[in-house]
């Protein structure tokens, strides 16, 4: 079946240190994204790509790093820089730029800080 | 700056009990309006597109409408499994970038 593969689903950080948060998708979908997720918030941005070698960042990418090398991979590092990293990150793939909005999430990752 | 207010932030039904969840939006030109549903731990599943005013959709126990500054998610004689968070977002057009509303969470009570 064709999805979008999150891991790992739980993730625990202590203070300092950088970790990836791996995104794979098998929709052959141009765009991907990521999304960070915190109660009482709307889903905000933080990174996206429209093709490979290329990605952009969106409205809270700082602390943050991607890469597309492969149309199916999408990782996010989640860097010491970022202050404050506790939250659900979830990775996103759509067709491209026309049905921009329609969107198709991962199971999601959550991401705590120790 | 655009905009997305969803109310009301939570809402509990009886199951059979039909209502309506509102998304009220602010936009520079909409080029379309979303709905995802979500259930605790897991990502948004999409549900429907609105393209223009006037425009309706349905899915079983679901059907969605859209004017020029709102739109409502009607469920009609919801069930238990209804019960999810659902989430509204508009695409301005251009500039690939989706604005979501916080979200109304639903709860049916058998």
């Amino acid at each position: 079946d064709g999805g979008i593969t999150q891991s790992p689903k739980y993730l625990f950080r202590k203070e300092g240190q950088n970790v990836t948060l791996s995104c794979e998708q098998n929709l052959n979908h141009d765009a991907m994204y990521w999304y960070r997720q915190d109660p009482g918030q709307g889903l905000r941005l933080i990174y996206y790509s429209q093709i490979v070698n290329d990605f952009q960042k969106g409205d809270i990418a700082e602390g943050y790093s991607v890469s597309r090398e492969k149309k199916e991979s999408f990782p996010l590092t989640v860097t010491s820089a970022q202050k404050n990293p506790t939250a659900f990150y979830l990775c996103a793939s759509s067709i491209g730029s026309v049905k921009t909005g329609e969107l198709f999430f991962g199971e999601g990752s959550r991401l705590t800080v120790l | 700056e655009d905009q997305v207010t969803q109310s009301p932030e939570a809402l509990r039904l009886q199951e059979g009990e039909s209502s309506s969840l509102n998304c009220s939006y602010t936009v520079s030109g909409l080029r379309g309006l979303f709905w995802y549903r979500q259930d605790p731990g897991k990502g948004p599943e999409f549900l429907f597109t609105l393209y223009s005013a006037g425009e309706e959709k349905e899915k079983e126990r679901l059907k969605a409408t859209l004017t020029k500054k709102e739109s409502f998610l009607h469920i009609t004689a919801p069930k238990p499994e209804d019960s999810a968070t659902y989430l509204c977002a508009v695409h301005p057009g251009g500039y690939q970038k989706v604005t979501f509303g916080i979200g109304t969470k639903l709860q049916v009570i058998p």
